[in-house]
């Protein structure tokens, strides 16, 4: 079975610029949550969503959003990039919402900002 | 706010030894859960063990167990028989029992096994 994808893998974007980053949860998973991790540093969380709707919000700036489909796949979405945007974004799916569930993580999307 | 405290930056290990990454954590809840989860340099974050806080008997998999100490707030994860793939850095996490799935993650120990 396919585990969590995420696309692009890189990108490069310029300040100001919008970004639009994807990502795919294991097959039957209804619950994506986001990371943001900057180098050297844990993941912080941005969003999650759990059957289209949002469960949970991290301390990130309005320019930050996100949005689940009705596959369960979703997208985050970076508007006016800063240089300190630039980070590796995990996505992770879970089965179901709540408890001890396992989140599985995607590979991640390296984005750099110049 | 819960934080994770990993006061390793880098640990190192011969490989078949043991080695033991420390984590503290600050909450005011008394239900959570704490995760140990492994990120190797291709990325990846893999779950290693996780452990409910209403449990006492310490979680174990495998090779992998941890020392969970509800009074102390404190969650070691003990690795035996290290091995070269055991190579990652290593991240303490928390989670609310309630609400949503969000996980708190400590900075990390990055693990070296020495052949």
């Amino acid at each position: 079975d396919a585990g969590v994808t995420q696309s692009p893998t890189h990108l490069i974007k310029t300040r100001g610029q919008h970004v639009t980053l994807r990502c795919s949860p294991i097959s039957g998973h209804k619950s994506v949550s986001w990371y943001q991790q900057v180098l050297g540093q844990g993941p912080q969380f941005i969003f999650q969503y759990y059957e289209k709707e949002e469960r949970g919000r991290g301390n990130f700036p309005d320019r930050f959003s996100a949005r689940q489909f009705p596959n369960y796949s979703s997208e985050l979405n970076v508007n006016a990039l800063l240089l300190g945007d630039s980070a590796l974004y995990l996505c992770a799916s879970s089965l179901e919402a709540g408890g001890i569930n396992e989140q599985f993580f995607g590979p991640g999307t390296r984005l750099t900002v110049l | 706010a819960q934080t994770v405290t990993q006061s390793q930056p880098e640990m190192s290990v011969q490989e078949a030894e043991t080695v033991t990454l420390s984590c503290t954590y600050d909450t005011s809840e008394s239900d959570y859960y704490l995760f140990w989860y492994k990120q190797p340099p291709s990325r990846q974050m893999i779950l290693v063990i996780r452990q409910e806080a209403y449990k006492q008997q310490n979680a174990t998999e495998n090779r992998f167990s941890v020392n969970f100490q509800k009074a102390a707030k404190s969650f070691s994860l003990k690795i035996s028989d290290s091995q070269l793939g055991d190579a990652a850095m290593y991240f303490c996490a928390y989670r609310s029992q309630g609400g949503s799935e969000k996980l708190v993650f400590g900075k990390g120990t990055k693990l070296t096994v020495n052949p």
